[in-house]
């Protein structure tokens, strides 16, 4: 069955990094791309972009440009997505999903920025 | 960037209640995707190109709309169908989502 399995929960501090993966199990991972999103209390969900598994070309959402980065490491069936520059506004929880119809979700990663 | 609109954003229905949420985009979108999110997990596909049912999801929802305003019925409430549903634009892109829309049981 079609698993897309993400890393745990991160602390980080302001103006730092963090990295978080995602998985894929139970399809061929080239075929499809993975996307991410953003979820927060007060911002609801935002799609932050998504990433050809197979060629690695990616697609953001102008907003998070110069925030998130998309790679992917097939050899592992792993997308990675980092967020730089962590301010407060960047916590949130972070999915990554597959495909540009996002038929199956990960459980999500929540990332904590506070000093 | 289209702004999608819910409303409401949120409301209570009865069991055998008719349910009714719509989405209403800043511009003209080709098609409309509904998520069902449940507390403390991830959003599933739930309805898809407006109209089409997510795998395993009940046929008493039902999906329809164009243009600017698009809605997500349900024929008759459901405890299990209590829940936030989220519509998303995938016609322009940045893809944006609605604010959401929590549905609970009366």
């Amino acid at each position: 069955q079609v698993q897309l399995q993400q890393s745990g929960a991160e602390l980080a501090k302001p103006g730092s990094s963090v990295k978080i993966s995602c998985k894929a199990s139970g399809y061929t991972f080239t075929s499809y791309y993975i996307s991410w999103i953003k979820q927060t209390t007060g911002q609801g969900l935002e799609y932050i972009g998504y990433i050809n598994t197979g060629s690695g070309g990616t697609n953001y959402n102008e907003k998070f440009k110069g925030k998130a980065t998309l790679t992917v490491d097939k050899s592992s069936s792993t997308a990675f997505m980092q967020l730089s520059s962590l301010t407060p506004d960047d916590s949130a929880v972070y999915y990554c999903a597959r495909g540009r119809y996002f038929d199956f979700w990960g459980p999500g990663t929540m990332v904590t920025v506070s000093s | 960037e289209i702004v999608l609109t819910q409303s409401p954003t949120t409301m209570a229905a009865s069991p055998g209640e008719k349910v009714t949420i719509t989405c209403r985009a800043s511009s003209s979108v080709s098609y409309m995707h509904w998520f069902q999110q449940k507390s403390g997990t991830s959003p599933k596909p739930w309805i898809y190109d407006t109209s089409k049912l997510a795998s395993g999801v009940p046929d008493r929802f039902s999906g329809s709309g164009s243009g600017t305003s698009y809605s997500l019925t349900i024929s008759s409430m459901e405890a299990e169908d209590a829940a936030t549903y989220y519509c998303l634009q995938r016609s322009s892109y940045p893809w944006t989502f609605g604010g959401g829309t929590k549905l609970e049981l009366k």
